[in-house]
C-alpha cells in the first residue's frame, strides 16, 4: 500500500516570500507523484506531475517540486508567493505499472492550507 | 470542453435518512472515481469505474454506500441510511483512461452535512 504525508497542516507566509510545502511517500513499488491545488468551495485541480525524466518539475505559475527518491520526497516550492496563491494544497501518489501506465486511483496526503498575507 | 459536473452542491440531512448524488463526467472520459474528502483530510478513494464495470471498490462501505455507471456515463453514489461521520465532501473525478496517465479532472463535490 502507498501512503502520503504532508508535514504542515498550515503555512502562513506574507506575500513575495518563498514558499516549501513538504511531502513525504512510502511506497514498496514504484509510483508517480503529483500536486493538486484546491481553491475555497471548487474542486481539485492538477498543479504539477511527475512520471519520469527530470526530477525537476514546474508549473504554468511558477511552482516547482523536485523529485528525490532517495528521500522519497517531493517538496513543493515557489520563490515568491501572492495573495491568490492562497488555497489548500494536496500531495499525492498513483502506483506506476508496466509501459509508463498507472491505475490511475490517486492516494493523496492529508492537504496543507497555504495562506498568503499582504 | 465542459468540466465534471456534480450536484447537489450542498445537501444537509438527518441521520438514518438515503441520499444520493449525481455526477457527469467530461465527454469520453472511461474512467470515473468517486471520494470522500472529510474535513481536515485528503480525499479518500471510494470506488473507481471503468465503463460501467467497477474496477476498485475496495474502500466502499457497501453495507451502506452504493454506486453505479450503468451506461458507462453519468453514475449515482448513494448513502442509505446516512451517519454522522458520511458527513464530508463527496467528489467525482474523471480521466480518459487509467492506462494513459491522463491527468484526473475534479468535479467542485457536493458537501453533505448529516445531522
Amino acid at each position: 500500500a502507498q501512503s502520503v504525508t504532508q508535514l504542515d497542516s498550515q503555512v502562513p507566509v506574507f506575500e513575495e516570500a518563498p514558499v516549501e510545502l513538504r511531502c513525504n511517500y512510502s511506497s514498496s513499488v514504484s509510483v508517480y507523484l503529483f500536486w493538486y491545488v484546491q481553491y475555497p468551495n471548487q474542486g481539485l485541480q492538477l498543479l504539477l506531475k511527475y512520471l519520469s525524466g527530470s526530477t525537476l518539475v514546474e508549473s504554468i505559475n511558477g511552482f516547482e517540486a523536485e523529485f528525490n527518491k532517495s528521500q522519497t520526497s517531493f517538496h513543493l516550492r515557489k520563490p515568491s508567493v501572492h495573495i491568490s496563491d492562497t488555497a489548500e494544497y494536496f500531495c499525492a501518489v498513483s502506483v506506476a505499472i508496466a509501459g509508463g501506465t498507472s491505475y490511475g486511483k490517486l492516494t493523496f496526503g492529508q492537504g496543507t492550507i497555504l495562506t498568503v498575507h499582504p | 470542453e465542459a468540466g465534471v459536473a456534480q450536484s447537489p452542491r450542498y445537501k444537509i440531512i438527518e441521520k438514518r435518512q438515503s441520499v444520493a448524488f449525481w455526477c457527469n463526467p467530461i465527454s469520453g472520459h472511461a474512467t470515473l472515481y468517486w471520494y470522500q474528502q472529510i474535513l481536515g483530510q485528503g480525499p479518500k478513494l471510494l470506488i473507481q469505474f471503468q465503463n460501467n464495470g467497477v474496477v476498485d471498490d475496495s474502500q466502499l462501505p457497501k453495507d451502506r454506500f452504493s454506486a453505479e455507471r450503468l451506461k458507462g456515463v453519468d453514475s449515482t453514489l448513494k448513502i442509505q441510511p446516512a451517519k454522522l461521520e458520511d458527513s464530508a465532501v463527496y467528489l467525482c473525478a474523471s480521466s480518459l483512461d487509467p492506462g494513459s496517465n491522463s491527468p484526473l479532472h475534479f468535479g467542485n463535490g457536493t458537501r453533505l452535512t448529516v445531522t
